[in-house]
């Protein structure tokens, strides 16, 4: 029979506004977190990356926060255009133990830009 | 060009017909993985490797076989594939001090 999969998250927003895209993730010795970007029929294209000495990192549009406390990452887009519709992934990189080196990620959040 | 490259882009087979899913990377990276992608899953790790002749499981390696017999070659290998394997494989490379991934455009394959 057909298997069915989990719902994606979902944020739709009107082009030029500001997208917020939330993740949390598991591990307290992750020591990087990643953004990715993944269009339809593409493999996955690195966004933006913060280490866990950080709380903020900025980039062309985009702005990473990493909250330890909560084991939370969020990535804002600024201005939202058309072409950012895609699914946007989180992944942490564990450090130490036998998951060293080891990128996890999480289930995606679908964005979708309209004009 | 900085690049991963996965052949072939689409396969479809049938069940318990051994197939190898090719991957090769041009930036020396130390670490290369296998995932596959599947509906409201995300991207599930099957194996990985740190360096040549370095491997180990991920977290869903049943049924998977690799090698890394050269640094810029990281096969996926299904002995027997079966149809809970259909899905949509990437592999993925990067630098053993960094973390960034660098992913493959990806092999889509269907077992009937």
């Amino acid at each position: 029979g057909e298997s069915v999969g989990l719902h994606l998250p979902t944020l739709s927003v009107q082009e030029g506004d500001n997208s917020i895209i939330n993740c949390a993730y598991s591990n307290s010795a992750s020591d990087y977190f990643i953004w990715y970007k993944q269009e339809s029929g593409k493999g996955p294209q690195f966004i933006i990356d913060i280490r866990s000495n950080m709380d903020k990192r900025q980039g062309q549009r985009v702005t990473v926060l990493l909250n330890k406390t909560v084991k939370h990452l969020s990535l804002q887009i600024a201005a939202t255009q058309p072409g950012d519709s895609a699914v946007y992934f989180c992944a942490e990189n564990m450090a130490g133990g036998t998951s060293y080196g080891k990128l996890t990620f999480g289930q995606g959040t679908i964005l979708t830009v309209h004009p | 060009e900085a690049q991963v490259t996965q052949n072939p882009r689409y396969l479809i087979t049938v069940t318990g017909k051994k197939l190898t899913v090719t991957c090769s990377q041009n930036m020396n990276h130390e670490y290369m993985s296998w995932y596959r992608q599947d509906p409201g899953l995300g991207l599930r790790q099957i194996y990985y490797s740190m360096n040549v002749e370095v491997t180990d499981k991920g977290d869903v390696p049943e049924g998977y076989k690799v090698s890394r017999k050269e640094k810029r070659n990281f096969p996926l290998i299904l002995e027997s594939p079966s149809p809970n394997q259909t899905s949509l494989y990437f592999c993925a490379s990067r630098r053993q001090e960094g973390a960034r991934a660098f992913f493959g455009q990806g092999t889509r394959l269907t077992v009937v």
